[in-house]
């Protein structure tokens, strides 16, 4: 069974960055390809991009193409996410959601980080 | 990218109705479909994979079908926890895309 577990609220500015962690117990990280997914106010859910710590694939979606990056924490069970150049619109809920290993489909979720950009 | 098209958004209903929500894949995607439920300010759970099998653990009353471009959910016997939104999400292939929800409200 996973589990995930993700960093608390963050307020920025526009045109800052903001980093989100997500740490996984029940498995191994390297066995795992890690989603990310947000929610806007009111809003439906948004797939922003993968990383398959199996083989470092990273695939991204484009409208954050150039903004985004997942990594690998420094420590074997969390993964990060940072989106740059922050607008309002940016303002959400960030999930990070996992596929069992084996599996295709997101099984496991964190509990959401919701990032506020406001000048 | 696949779009997802779901309908109707928003559907009032009783305990005990059956309910169902239509989502079509803007071209073939195979089985390769999920129905997550979400409750305000809670990730969404997963509830069916691979278009038609159920989750481990997850009540009967819940059932998918369909393939290619044409997917269903059914809830038979609505409970009051499943007032929710469902979304359909594809994971035939890159960029994932999901459906813009379907809210089950109290009627």
């Amino acid at each position: 069974q996973g589990h995930l577990v993700q960093s608390g609220a963050e307020v920025k500015k526009p045109g800052a960055s903001v980093r989100v962690s997500c740490k996984i117990s029940g498995y191994i990280l390297i066995e795992l390809s890690i989603h990310w997914v947000r929610q806007a106010p009111g809003k439906g859910l948004e797939w922003m991009g993968s990383f398959d710590l199996e083989d470092g694939e990273r695939i991204y979606a484009q409208q954050f193409q150039g903004r985004v990056t997942m990594t690998e924490g420094a420590s074997t069970d969390t993964a990060h996410m940072e989106l740059s150049s922050l607008r309002t619109e940016d303002t959400a809920l960030y999930f990070c959601a996992i596929p069992a290993p084996g599996r295709d489909v997101l099984d496991y979720w964190g509990q959401g980080t919701l990032v506020t950009v406001s000048s | 990218d696949v779009q997802m098209t779901q309908s109707p958004s928003t559907l009032s209903a009783s305990v005990g109705d059956r309910v169902t929500v239509t989502c079509r894949a803007s071209q073939n995607i195979d089985d390769w479909l999920a129905w997550f439920q979400q409750t305000p300010g809670k990730a969404p759970k997963l509830l069916i994979y691979k278009a038609s099998t159920l989750d481990s653990g997850l009540p009967s009353r819940f059932s998918g079908s369909g393939s290619g471009t044409e997917f269903t959910l059914t809830i038979t016997s609505l409970q009051p926890d499943d007032f929710a939104t469902y979304y359909c999400q594809q994971y035939d292939s890159y960029p994932w895309t999901f459906g813009q929800g379907t809210k089950v409200e109290i009627k």
